[in-house]
């Protein structure tokens, strides 16, 4: 059974950093992209990051790009997300996901809370 | 980028009617690889997003078959052949033929 688990939320001031961790389980976690997909309260779902088959096979939303890094590490079967500069409108429900053109497998998400 | 436009945005049913969403791409989704990668995944009340439909037409792993999904290039849709009580919830086309990967605005279906 595929399980992710995600972890890290919290709440931040503006400019601050929180470092997202999911750990995934029931599938071989260096033959799959991952992708982090966020959800503003209220809103709709937003692409945020994929990490493919390498380190150097990352991509980032625009609204993230140069303040998010996305990662990885095989020997803990670990995706992160590394976020800096985080400002109010990174407040939301990140979740972590499994897949690269579709997104298989959901966690429960980890909440960003972003405010002074 | 790849603008995703559903409609309805809201889809009020009776219980054991059909549903159906419509998802249209502001550019075709066919893939250099000749796969079209549009998804859609549905999301219950307080629970996060579960994939039901891949590449157009593929039901995913346990999802019944009242869910079927159709169409090609830059028009897609749902549709729901009999709804039951389980179906409420926030439906969501998403393409994953390129980046930036980019969802629809969400269709919000609901029992009359």
């Amino acid at each position: 059974e595929v399980q992710l688990l995600e972890s890290g939320g919290g709440l931040v001031q503006p400019g601050g950093s929180l470092r997202l961790s999911c750990v995934a389980s029931g599938f071989t976690f260096t033959n799959y992209a991952m992708t982090w997909v966020r959800q503003a309260p209220g809103k709709g779902l937003e692409w945020v990051s994929t990490f493919g088959r390498g380190d150097d096979d990352t991509y980032y939303a625009d609204s993230v790009m140069g303040r998010f890094t996305v990662s990885r590490d095989t020997s803990k079967n670990t995706l992160y997300l590394q976020m800096n500069s985080l400002r109010v409108d990174d407040t939301a429900l990140y979740y972590c996901t499994k897949g690269w053109d579709l997104l298989q497998y959901w966690g429960q998400g980890t909440l960003v809370t972003v405010s002074s | 980028d790849i603008v995703m436009t559903q409609t309805p945005l809201s889809s009020p049913v009776t219980l054991g009617q059909p549903a159906s969403i419509s998802c249209r791409s502001s550019q075709s989704l066919v893939h250099s690889d000749g796969n079209t990668y549009l998804s859609w995944l549905q999301q219950r009340p307080g629970q996060p997003p579960r994939l039901l439909i891949y590449k157009i037409s593929n039901r995913f792993s346990g999802v019944p078959d009242r869910f079927s999904g159709s169409g090609a290039g830059t028009d897609f849709t749902l549709k729901i052949s009999r709804v039951e009580a389980e179906d409420v919830g926030v439906y969501y086309c998403m393409q994953g033929t390129q980046f930036p990967r980019t969802f629809g605005q969400g269709t919000k279906v609901e029992i009359k």
